[in-house]
């Protein structure tokens, strides 16, 4: 069965402090692994897709790795805003295109709050 | 950057009754999702949409649950008899026809089920 583990569940760190979210997967066939940022109450919000040739990229402050034969992911985000305060939330595609059942998996997600 | 607009943002409804949630998905969008997440839990898949017809659908998306999309740019979500269990935040997303393709979510409807 594909699933798709985070940790930690939740995190607090102080404003300007690095962190590193974790992800770990077990899906097949590996498509590309995504992350999310999802704000309380509003919908998820795309940071990065990682196909599995690439093992990182960044968007601004964030830094996702992919080691697809370990099958884990991280999220690392630089110099910690207060608008980091949020969700981030794994997700795992296989081969079938699209956003089914069978073609995403989802993690539960990581709660991130930034402290001033 | 473009956005999925959801309406309404929160709907409150008693039980059995029925409810309509709304998307209007990115205008050059060819798939169609509906997604929910109930409170503290991960997102779950219901439905996704495509040339006019579903092309798959979870467990969750029994006989009570229906889309749509009655004209060029809205595509809704029809609960027939609403339960207490359906109470969740409702996302919708739509994507291009591609392989990687990027998945655009709404803000979500919170559906409460009294």
């Amino acid at each position: 069965k594909n699933q798709v583990e985070q940790s930690p569940q939740s995190l607090i760190i102080l404003e300007g402090k690095n962190c590193t979210l974790q992800c770990n997967y077990t899906v097949s066939p590996f498509s590309n692994l995504r992350w999310y940022k999802q704000d309380t109450g509003r919908g998820p919000v795309s940071l990065t897709i990682m196909t599995f040739s690439e093992n990182t990229k960044s968007n601004g402050r964030y830094t996702a790795t992919l080691d697809a034969d370990t099958k884990q992911s991280s999220l690392h985000i630089t110099a910690s805003q207060l608008s980091d305060s949020a969700s981030y939330i794994c997700v795992v595609t296989t081969m079938y295109s699209g956003g089914g059942a069978d073609g995403l998996t989802f993690g539960k997600g990581t709660h991130l709050i930034i402290q001033p | 950057e473009p956005e999925v607009t959801q309406t309404p943002s929160h709907q409150v409804t008693q039980m059995g009754q029925e409810v309509i949630l709304r998307c209007v998905p990115i205008s050059n969008h060819l798939y169609f999702y509906w997604y929910r997440q109930i409170l503290g839990q991960k997102v779950e898949f219901l439905v996704s949409f495509y040339n006019n017809e579903i092309s798959e659908k979870s467990e969750i998306f029994d006989d009570q649950f229906s889309v749509e999309r009655p004209d060029g740019s809205n595509f809704t979500l029809k609960i027939r008899s609403t339960k207490l269990e359906d109470s969740a935040m409702y996302f919708c997303a739509s994507s291009e026809p591609a392989t990687n393709e990027k998945l655009f979510f709404g803000s979500g409807t919170q559906l409460s089920v009294l």
